[in-house]
């Protein structure tokens, strides 16, 4: 059984280009969550997709969007990147915005550098 | 966000149990406590969750102290494949994960 599949796994893009990463959940999940992990530091939540919507947000610009699919996977996109957007993006399955069962099932996640 | 208080690092010998404290004096009623642990160059692994009873998994056990206000992770026979990164994580109504630093998990063979 898939996990989550994240793609690609490794990009570089020049400062002020714009990123798209994507996401394909878990079989049976139907929530994704995306988080930002810089080097030596926990993970940050981003947003929550959930019935193709937005539902939750933590604190980042709206540089950040993202999309939800019909199949339930997802896209985040980064808009005018900074060097500081240089990070680990991880994305996060679960049945429910709660992942009242099994928790969250993480990917590897995409590194991405900004130069 | 209500926060975890987690020891920075942690020893072990391989076959030894483990236990991880963590410490959430601010949780609320409706928190759950989840467990995720995090290997070099992977994204974050759930380990346990639970609300206020322990509970039990192939992986390990989750001791929630009566008042909620701490609990520890139990790994019953530590690995060298267990040296990881524990998050302690409080999931509350709004259903993000708010990490902290974690505990960094040394296993010495």
């Amino acid at each position: 059984d898939a996990g989550v599949t994240q793609s690609p796994t490794h990009l570089i893009k020049t400062r002020g280009q714009q990123v798209t990463l994507r996401c394909s959940p878990k079989s049976g999940h139907d929530t994704v969550s995306w988080y930002q992990q810089a080097l030596g530091q926990g993970p940050q939540f981003i947003f929550q997709y959930y019935e193709e919507e937005e539902r939750q947000r933590g604190n980042f610009p709206d540089r950040f969007s993202g999309h939800q699919f019909p199949n339930y996977s997802s896209e985040l996109n980064v808009n005018a990147l900074l060097l500081g957007d240089s990070a680990l993006y991880l994305c996060a399955s679960s049945r429910g915005q709660g992942a009242r069962d099994y928790g969250y099932t993480f990917g590897s996640g995409t590194r991405l550098t900004v130069v | 966000d209500a926060k975890t208080t987690q020891p920075n690092s942690m020893e072990s010998n391989e076959e030894e149990p483990v236990h991880l404290p963590c410490n959430h004096s601010t949780i609320s009623g409706t928190d759950y406590i989840h467990w995720y642990r995090q290997l070099p160059s992977q994204g974050p692994e759930y380990v346990i969750h639970g609300l206020t009873s322990n509970v039990n998994n192939r992986m390990a056990s989750l001791a929630i102290a009566e008042d909620r206000k701490s609990s520890t992770l139990i790994l019953h026979r530590a690995t060298l494949r267990d040296a990881a990164v524990y998050y302690c994580i409080l999931r509350g109504s709004n259903y993000k994960l708010t990490f902290g630093k974690g505990t960094l998990l040394t296993v010495n063979p």
